[in-house]
């Protein structure tokens, strides 16, 4: 049964500071992973998505990786900001639009 | 284009009631699935459908019934409402692996 789990679990920084999310796997039978935002009260937004074939993608000031072998990705904000602090979580595939596996999600806080 | 829309927003029940939650898109997309989120906790998919006529169970089904007459529209039911469902419910609908959500529906049962 494919698990995901991600750490940490909640985070404070300070404006402008470069920070990465983890996120692990625990079947490398995926077809894609996605990282999406979710602000508080609202639904999901989602912020980049990784085929199984590609190693990255990037959107702005966001980077994210995928290591299929090690059931692994991180998700990496550059130059945060107090509009970055949200909800972010990770979210498996294993085929189709609907039968994704969410992790619990990375809590994160930038302070001005 | 409204996107996914999701109704009520917010819904108190009593222990043993049953009630339906509404959600709609207007992006003809195929599939259409429920999610519940509980505090620290990932969403976790409850029913889905494929199209119109066809839908599935998934990880957490027990006590909720899904219906899909249309393309628009995917409701959730809850034949007799118990406190285990307090929970925020999310329906999503996917083109391809886009998956696009609705904001929510927050359902305390005491």
């Amino acid at each position: 049964k494919q698990e995901v789990t991600q750490i940490p679990a909640a985070l404070s920084v300070p404006e402008g500071e470069n920070l990465v999310l983890n996120c692990s796997f625990t079947d490398s039978a995926i077809y894609n992973l996605q990282w999406f935002r979710q602000d508080p009260g609202k639904g999901l937004t989602s912020l980049l998505l990784i085929q199984s074939s590609q190693r990255e993608q990037t959107s702005g000031r966001l980077n994210a990786s995928l290591d299929k072998s090690s059931g692994r990705s991180t998700l990496y904000i550059a130059a945060s900001q107090p509009g970055d602090s949200a909800t972010y979580l990770c979210a498996v595939q294993r085929g189709g639009g609907f039968k994704t596996i969410f992790g619990a999600g990375t809590r994160l806080f930038v302070k001005a | 284009n409204a996107g996914v829309t999701q109704t009520p927003k917010f819904q108190v029940l009593k222990t043993g009631q049953s009630m339906t939650l509404q959600c709609a898109q207007d992006m003809n997309h195929e599939y259409m699935s429920w999610y519940r989120q509980d505090p620290g906790m990932g969403l976790r998919l409850i029913h889905y459908s494929v199209g119109a006529g066809i839908t599935d169970q998934g990880e957490v089904p027990n006590g909720y019934n899904v219906s899909r007459s249309t393309t628009e529209d995917f409701p959730l039911r809850l034949l007799s409402a118990a406190p285990s469902q307090t929970s925020v419910y999310f329906c999503s609908t996917s083109r391809g692996e886009t998956q696009y959500f609705g904001p929510g529906t927050r359902l305390l049962v005491l």
